[in-house]
């Protein structure tokens, strides 16, 4: 149990798109998600929690208004990069926990994106 | 802040041989450390964990002790196998800021047959 997906696994836009990643629980109630980037050779770094129903809480240096992320369900969150730039490529990570596991987290398998 | 400091990688092993992965943090309050791996082409796992001083978090061969007094939790595996090759990820968890992971730089193990 405790499964998360992420889609599209990779993605090339062209700059000034929007890309939108989705992050499923596949079986069970996420209580929270995350967000991470990955770049090459490095850690994860946090860009935001969300908690379904409100608003994300975004890390310091992280811009809300390029990184938009929704958690319109339980099951679901999406982060939608808005007019994506070369800078933006990288590997991007979401995870969930769920109710009282919150230590926990689970995460998706990643999704590539690289900026053209 | 919260840190977690890993050994510089990459680290390369033969088969059998004995491993251990240096991890140390600095945290305010009583974090929850964990160990996460990364096999190629998929997503981090939690390898173990460990909640409190002392205790010890042991899963698929691999150990590590939540050491308070050298505020470390180094991973240990009596022998590798080839399998073990990925990226792995010491991280803790702040209980007072919803449960947040802040994690190591990750090292690259390597096991040749």
């Amino acid at each position: 149990g405790a499964v998360v997906s992420q889609h599209p696994s990779w993605v090339i836009c062209k700059s000034g798109t929007s890309v939108k990643i989705e992050c499923r629980s596949l079986d069970f109630q996420a209580t929270t998600m995350f967000w991470y980037r990955q770049f090459p050779k490095q850690s994860l770094m946090l860009m935001a929690t969300s908690n379904e129903g409100s608003k994300a809480t975004y890390e310091q240096g992280v811009e809300k208004d390029k990184f938009l992320i929704n958690h319109a369900s339980l099951t679901l969150s999406t982060l939608t990069v808005t007019s994506a730039h070369p800078e933006d490529s990288s590997f991007y990570i979401c995870s969930a926990t769920r109710a009282g596991l919150a230590e926990t987290q689970y995460f998706g398998p990643g999704t590539r994106l690289l900026v053209l | 802040g919260n840190s977690v400091t890993q050994m510089e990688g990459p680290v390369t092993l033969s088969e059998e041989a004995f491993l251990t992965i240096n991890c140390t943090y600095t945290a305010t309050g009583y974090p929850s450390l964990f160990w996460y791996v990364q096999y190629p082409g998929e997503g981090l796992q939690l390898l173990l964990k460990a909640t409190k001083a002392d205790d010890k978090g042991s899963n698929k061969g691999f150990e590590a002790t939540y050491r308070k007094e050298t505020t470390s939790f180094h991973l240990e595996k009596g022998s590798v196998q080839v399998s073990d090759s990925a990226v792995y990820f010491c991280a803790l968890s702040d209980p007072g800021a919803n449960s947040k992971l802040t994690f190591g730089k990750g090292i690259t193990l390597s096991v040749r047959p």
